[in-house]
C-alpha cells in the first residue's frame, strides 16, 4: 500500500541554524500539508500547499518558515533559523483530489530537537 | 481558533472490556474523523465521518457524526492488547481538503 515517507527519522541541530525537512507524499495526490505535534500535546496544522503554492497557513507558520515543491516528488518544510520551541514531531500529509475519497494521509514524522 | 474537546484523557482497561471516548466542539464540522496514534508513529486513519448522523463501523471500531454536527463519538468493542495507544478526534470546518483541527487525545491502555 502507498504511504507517505519523511526523512531524516531524528533530527539534531543547534539554536539559529536552517533546517530541512523532506517529505515524498503519495505518488498520485495533489493537496499536501505539514503538521507538527509538540511532545504530550495535540497535532497542530501548519500549512497545506496545492497547485505550487500555499492554500492556508497557521499562526505558527511565520517568516521562519517555508514550503517547496522541488520537483515531482518531494515537499519539503525549511525552518531558517530555529528556535528551542521548534523542537516537535514534524508530520507531513498528502491527500488526493478525487470525489470519492480526499482523506488526509500522514507520515512517520521526523523529530526535530534544537539545542 | 477551533477547539476540539476530547474526554477522557486516558483510559485504562482491561482485555475485553468495551471503550467509549468522545469529542465535542462550539463550532460545526463538516467532517469528523478518528485516527489511532501509536508511539514514534503518525497518526493513521480508522474512521472518516461526512453527514450529520451518520454511523460508521470499521471492524470493532464504530463511530458516529453528532446530529448538532458539534460532537462524535467512537466506540471500540472487545478491546485486544494492540488497541493500545493515542487516539484522536480531528474536524474539518468546511471542505474536506482544509486543515485538520486535532483534538488532545485519548490514551488508552489495555491490561491483559
Amino acid at each position: 500500500e502507498p504511504e507517505v515517507t519523511q526523512t531524516p527519522s531524528h533530527q539534531v541541530t543547534q539554536m539559529g541554524q536552517e533546517v530541512i525537512l523532506r517529505c515524498v507524499p503519495i505518488s498520485n495526490h495533489l493537496y499536501f500539508y505539514w503538521y507538527r505535534q509538540i511532545l504530550g500535546q495535540k497535532v497542530e496544522f501548519l500549512v497545506s500547499f496545492y497547485n505550487n503554492e500555499i492554500s492556508e497557513k497557521s499562526e505558527i507558520f511565520d517568516d521562519q518558515f517555508s514550503v517547496e515543491r522541488p520537483d515531482g516528488s518531494n515537499f519539503t518544510l525549511k525552518i531558517r533559523s530555529t528556535k528551542l520551541e521548534d523542537s516537535a514531531m514534524y508530520f507531513c500529509a498528502s491527500a488526493p483530489v478525487t470525489l470519492n475519497t480526499d482523506t488526509q494521509y500522514f507520515g512517520p514524522g521526523t523529530r526535530l530537537t534544537v539545542l | 481558533g477551533q477547539q476540539l474537546n476530547q474526554s477522557p484523557q486516558s483510559m485504562f482497561i482491561q482485555e475485553g472490556e468495551d471503550v467509549s471516548m468522545n469529542c465535542t466542539s462550539s463550532s460545526i464540522f463538516n467532517t469528523w474523523l478518528w485516527y489511532k496514534q501509536d508511539p514514534g508513529e503518525g497518526p493513521v486513519l480508522l474512521i472518516a465521518l461526512y453527514k450529520a448522523g451518520e454511523l460508521t463501523s470499521n471492524g470493532r471500531l464504530t463511530a458516529q457524526f453528532g446530529i448538532t454536527r458539534k460532537d462524535s463519538f467512537l466506540n471500540i468493542s472487545a478491546s485486544i492488547p494492540s488497541d493500545v495507544g493515542i487516539y484522536f478526534c480531528a474536524g474539518q470546518l468546511r471542505g474536506r481538503l482544509e486543515k485538520l483541527v486535532f483534538g488532545k487525545g485519548t490514551k488508552l491502555t489495555v491490561n491483559p
